[in-house]
């Protein structure tokens, strides 16, 4: 089954500490994106990337970092400088062309 | 950039009923409009989709319907069901390709069907 995993469904850290989330595909996507929600909040971009080895920052990238080494793979650094971290992350993947995105369940993120 | 208004944000209609979510866009260049729904600890899922070239789709019990002169799209669903009870997102895009400018999201409707 084709898909994107993200992983693990529930986080929970420390305030201070740097924390990654994963997000693998199998569809073979060129582009892969990394969303945040907050309740009552539409869907904001972080970072997003159409090819490996190249990302760009989104509407509010201000405390996390991203790579791409790997096409299947586009991890997220939630760092220390966030300021708010607490929240539902979303990776999602899209193919070529003015289509539709295709998103992982999502990792619940809490830092006390 | 682009900008998308849902309406409501909020919806409660009886079972059985139908219900009507309405968001609007600002960009003129938009041809493409995909509509999704989000259970509760899930990602969301696309239900229907569609383009500037058409102005209506259906697809069993959901519709969307576009008008491009007023700019804005509805996303219609008939017989209502408790397990269509879920937040509902348009969005709209005007990108050829995978760019992050291509998809604008609208904030959402909490869509509650009442048995």
């Amino acid at each position: 089954d084709g898909g994107i995993t993200q992983s693990p469904k529930y986080l929970f850290r420390k305030e201070g500490q740097n924390v990654t989330l994963s997000c693998e595909q199998n569809l073979n996507h060129d582009a892969m994106y990394w969303y945040r929600q907050d309740p009552g909040q539409g869907l904001r971009l972080i970072y997003y990337s159409q090819i490996v080895n190249d990302f760009q920052k989104g509407d509010i990238a201000e405390g996390y970092s991203v790579s791409r080494e790997k096409k299947e793979s586009f991890p997220l650094t939630v760092t220390s400088a966030q300021k708010n971290p607490t929240a539902f992350y979303l990776c999602a993947s899209r193919p070529p062309g003015n289509s539709p995105l295709h998103f992982g369940n999502g990792t619940r993120l809490t830092v006390t | 950039g682009e900008n998308v208004e849902q309406h409501p944000s909020t919806l409660s209609v009886q079972e059985g009923d139908s219900a009507v979510i309405k968001c609007t866009y600002s960009d003129s260049a938009s041809n493409y409009f995909p509509w999704y729904k989000q259970e509760l600890g899930k990602g969301p899922q696309l239900i229907i989709d569609i383009r500037s070239n058409v102005g209506e789709k259906k697809d069993q019990r959901i519709a969307v319907t576009l008008n491009k002169t007023a700019k804005h799209f509805s996303l219609h669903i008939t017989e209502t069901q408790p397990e269509d009870s879920a937040v509902y997102f348009c969005a709209a895009s005007a990108g050829a390709g995978g760019g992050a400018d291509g998809l604008t999201f609208g904030k959402g409707t909490h869509l509650i069907i009442q048995p």
